[in-house]
């Protein structure tokens, strides 16, 4: 079974540009979770979905953070304009409905603001 | 607030041998789960074992397993036989309901344990 895919692996840019980070959920899965992890402040929620509506977004650090999910199959986190603390791994999750269900994980995807 | 502590920050163990990851918790809800996550160095989250905080029997998945005390608030993660492919940094993590609904998909995680296993 195919897990949850994120793109991409890596994405080194310049402070200022735009950065869009993408992930497909499990099929079937109805949560899709944003995770942001840093040494600092170790893994934090950005945001989350159910049934491709954003239920609680008290995570996004800023305005500059906004992520989509414009159907089932796929969401965007999308940074606008990026600055050098942005720089961290990107997790996306999903879950089936049920708050104990298990998140699965992708594989993450490693952002450089230079 | 809900937190998880872990206490070891690295942990070592040799090949074959057991190892006992601590994890304590701290919150005031009573209906709640707790799982144990593995990041090795490809970055991948992958989920090892799970506890259900109403359920007194520990959770066991084949190598791994759980020593829940729910009074003590402590979930430590017990390795077996330990392998090479076990090396990876490991999350405690905490997931609770509330009856507004407010707490969903709220995973708190621990600071993580680095755990090497020497050849």
């Amino acid at each position: 079974d195919a897990g949850v895919i994120q793109s991409p692996r890596h994405e080194v840019t310049e402070m200022g540009q735009e950065v869009t980070l993408r992930c497909k959920p499990i099929s079937g899965h109805d949560y899709l979770f944003w995770y942001r992890q840093t040494m600092m402040r170790g893994l934090e929620l950005l945001i989350y979905f159910n049934n491709n509506v954003p239920i609680d977004d008290s995570g996004m650090p800023e305005d500059r953070f906004s992520a989509k999910m414009p159907n089932a199959s796929f969401s965007t986190l999308k940074i606008q304009p990026s600055e050098p603390r942005d720089s961290a791994v990107y997790f996306c999750a999903s879950s089936l409905s049920g708050w104990n269900q298990p998140q699965h994980f992708g594989d993450g995807t490693r952002l450089s603001i230079l | 607030a809900q937190t998880v502590t872990q206490s070891q920050p690295e942990m070592s163990v040799q090949e074959a041998e057991t190892v006992t990851l601590s994890c304590t918790y701290d919150t005031s809800e009573n209906n709640y789960y707790l799982f144990w996550y593995k990041q090795p160095p490809s970055r991948q989250m992958i989920l090892v074992i799970r506890q259900e905080a109403y359920k007194q029997q520990n959770a066991t998945e084949n190598r791994f397993s759980v020593n829940f005390q729910k009074a003590a608030k402590s979930f430590s993660l017990k390795i077996s036989d330990s392998q090479l492919g076990d090396t990876a940094m490991y999350f405690c993590a905490f997931i609770y309901s509330n009856a507004g609904g407010t707490s969903y998909g709220k995973l708190t995680f621990g600071q993580g344990t680095i755990l090497t296993v020497h050849p």
